[in-house]
């Protein structure tokens, strides 16, 4: 069954270091999410994707964020500089969005922000 | 501002029986629904959805039930086993008739223990 993949499971990193976060979504999907959940809290939007270009995102996604498909499988989402309360998993997520909007998530990746 | 509100942290049930997640939501533009289960260490995995033009859904053990004039839904599962302890969210999305990609807005999750 096809799955949504990310790279790393877990990313240390020093406050003010860029991470990128990557992410493989469902070979024939056509929109792509980022989500992110502090420990503790809920599952937040961050950003959505759709034919190579941001079609929304929440308050949470400013400057320091950005998303690109630099190829036809990969998803990144990039911090610029990161701060302790970026500390959370990221899931990536997909869908088709022809009959309703279930997304697909992947495992998540853990970033600490030191 | 929680658009979306599960009110039961968590909810212990008996194997066999039936498990009755509850969901509430305050946004009317919201029409479309989900239900994802989540095991540590994972990512949610979708269950099951339903669209506000149906008022029920069903999948095998699982039953989705909205209720728009109430703004609730509710997941039964049916019979309740072992492998369904974990944390359940609700999740909702406006139709975006412009087209494009709406991002889902989640409840906090309500904890299912299934008690052997």
């Amino acid at each position: 069954e096809p799955e949504v993949t990310q790279t790393p499971s877990h990313q240390v990193t020093q406050m003010g270091q860029e991470v990128i976060l990557r992410c493989v979504p469902i070979s024939n999907h056509l929109y792509f999410y980022w989500y992110r959940q502090i420990l503790g809290q809920k599952v937040e939007f961050l950003v959505s994707f759709y034919n190579n270009e941001i079609s929304e995102k929440s308050e949470i996604f400013d400057d320091q964020f950005s998303v690109e498909r630099p190829d036809g499988s990969n998803f990144t989402l990039k911090i610029r500089s990161t701060k302790l309360e970026d500390s959370a998993m990221y899931f990536c997520a997909s869908t088709l969005q022809t009959t309703g909007n279930e997304q697909f998530f992947g495992p998540g990746t853990r970033l600490t922000v030191l | 501002d929680q658009q979306v509100k599960q009110n039961s942290p968590s909810l212990s049930v008996q194997e066999g029986r039936i498990s009755i997640l509850n969901c509430d939501y305050t946004n009317s533009m919201f029409d479309y629904f989900l239900w994802y289960k989540k095991y540590p260490a994972e990512g949610p995995t979708f269950l099951i959805s339903i669209s506000s033009i149906k008022d029920k859904n069903e999948d095998g053990r699982f039953t989705v039930f909205l209720n728009k004039s109430a703004k609730h839904l509710s997941l039964h599962i049916v019979p309740s086993q072992p492998g369904d302890s974990a944390v359940y969210f609700c999740a909702a999305s406006e139709q975006y008739s412009g087209g494009g990609a709406d991002g889902l807005t989640f409840g906090k999750g309500t904890h299912l223990i299934i008690q052997p």
